[in-house]
């Protein structure tokens, strides 16, 4: 069965620090990936998306950035933090486009 | 963008069945209707998801309009477990998902 797994669970970062959260997909194959956003008492923001090795699509401009090194492999990165980043950050997979997505745990990201 | 409206709230108590609606008036032929729940702190779970025809599964069922303006999800039986966020969500080209704020379900012992 497909399994996500996401970490570190919870992490906090002081202002301008860099950041890297990693998201890893096993048991399929060429998985469609994303990225979302959620603050707290809202829904969530797709932030990138991505349909295969290398290639990446962005849904919002900000600060971050998103990179997928291998085929189930989906990295968010940050070279310099804001206070605005805080929030509860979702990687997701689906077999395709109109397909379910399957989330994983999320990372709670908190900015000081 | 593609949006849906749910109510903010709702209540049932243990063991009742749970309608929860949502409103897609902006649903195009294609896209197909999808639903999530959401325990505090937790990722999204995929709850069920549907075109034109009615289903079921073994979490709930779904019933959609003839129009699919609008549909329904049903738990049969609602239980202490069932408490989260609802989302209905209808996809806006082939894979952007818009969250709306959802509806918040509270199943009373």
């Amino acid at each position: 069965s497909q399994t996500i797994h996401q970490w570190p669970a919870t992490l906090v970062q002081p202002v301008g620090s860099p950041l890297s959260l990693e998201c890893t997909v096993e048991g399929t194959s060429n998985p469609n990936l994303y990225w979302y956003r959620q603050a707290a008492g809202r829904g969530l923001q797709l932030l990138f998306y991505s349909v295969g090795i290398g290639q990446i699509s962005s849904e919002v401009p900000q600060n971050l950035s998103a990179s997928r090194p291998q085929d189930r492999q989906f990295i968010l990165s940050s070279k310099k933090l804001l206070l605005s980043d805080s929030g509860f950050y979702l990687c997701a997979w689906s077999v395709k486009d109109n397909q379910p997505q399957h989330f994983g745990d999320g990372t709670r990201l908190s900015i000081l | 963008d593609a949006k849906t409206t749910q109510p903010n709230s709702m209540e049932s108590n243990e063991e009742e069945p749970v309608h929860l609606p949502c409103n897609h008036s902006t649903i195009s032929g294609t896209d197909y209707i999808h639903w999530y729940r959401q325990l505090p702190s937790q990722g999204p779970e995929y709850v069920i998801h549907g075109l034109t025809s009615n289903v079921n599964n073994r979490m709930a069922s779904l019933a959609i309009a003839e129009d699919r303006k609008s549909s329904t999800l049903i738990l049969h039986r609602a239980t202490l477990r069932d408490a989260a966020v609802y989302y209905c969500i209808h996809l806006s080209g082939t894979y952007k998902y818009i969250f709306g704020t959802g509806t918040r379900l509270k199943v009373l012992a």
